[in-house]
């Protein structure tokens, strides 16, 4: 079955660098999640999107910004890192607000 | 938005040994999730248990809505289940987003 696909799977950056995640949710899913878990932490929720539209809001920094596409993949932008910033995120999908499928994550390391 | 508890935090056992991870949470909710970070930070799904209980294999899962609890048990642990298993929980007030409890670290020696 198919799985979310995140892009990169690591990435490493410098401060005040950008970075931009990829996610692609599984098929048919309505519903795309971010999720930042910092090292020792848990995952905290930062944004979504119901039908390409955003839906709701996390502790997402204003430095962070997301969309989703016609395409339902959907792209996390992160401007001025700060090295508080490093940190697996991880991309969730869902349909109907079930079930939530999480992807293997991409490793931000900002130095 | 809706507080999640997980006990104990830490948890050794030796191979073998069964256990019973908890998860309390502070309000009704429309999705639980338990899931298994394995050590190299993938998030797998262990089970989507908003009510009642399920099973497989060797892990089974419990969920009262009503007393707003969950329980996981592990039996017959194995070296491979050594990792940091969450609780994650979500309803319409939350967006339906996940609130995730700060997770029993478990650690299975031979």
């Amino acid at each position: 079955a198919a799985g979310v696909i995140q892009s990169p799977r690591h990435l490493i950056k410098e401060k005040r660098e950008t970075a931009t995640l990829k996610c692609y949710p599984i098929p048919r899913h309505d519903t795309v999640y971010w999720y930042q878990q910092g090292p020792g932490q848990d995952p905290q929720f930062l944004i979504s999107f119901y039908e390409k539209m955003q839906s709701d809001k996390g502790s997402i920094p204003d430095r962070f910004s997301a969309q989703q596409f016609s395409d339902y993949h959907s792209e996390l932008n992160m401007s001025s890192l700060e090295l508080g910033d490093s940190a697996l995120y991880f991309c969730a999908s869902s349909s109907n607000f079930g079930e939530q499928y999480f992807g293997p994550g991409t490793r931000l390391t900002v130095t | 938005g809706i507080q999640v508890e997980q006990s104990p935090p830490d948890l050794i056992l030796q191979e073998g040994a069964n256990s019973t991870l908890r998860c309390n949470f502070s309000d009704s909710v429309n999705n639980l999730q338990w899931f298994h970070q394995n050590p190299w930070g993938q998030l797998i799904n262990l089970f989507y248990i908003p009510s009642g209980t399920k099973q497989n294999g060797r892990l089974s899962a419990t969920t009262v809505a009503t007393e707003r609890y969950s329980l996981l048990y592990i039996s017959s642990s194995q070296t491979t289940d050594s990792g940091v298993y969450f609780c994650a929980v979500a309803n319409s007030n939350s967006g339906y987003a996940l609130n995730f409890g700060k997770g029993t670290s478990l650690l299975v020696t031979p």
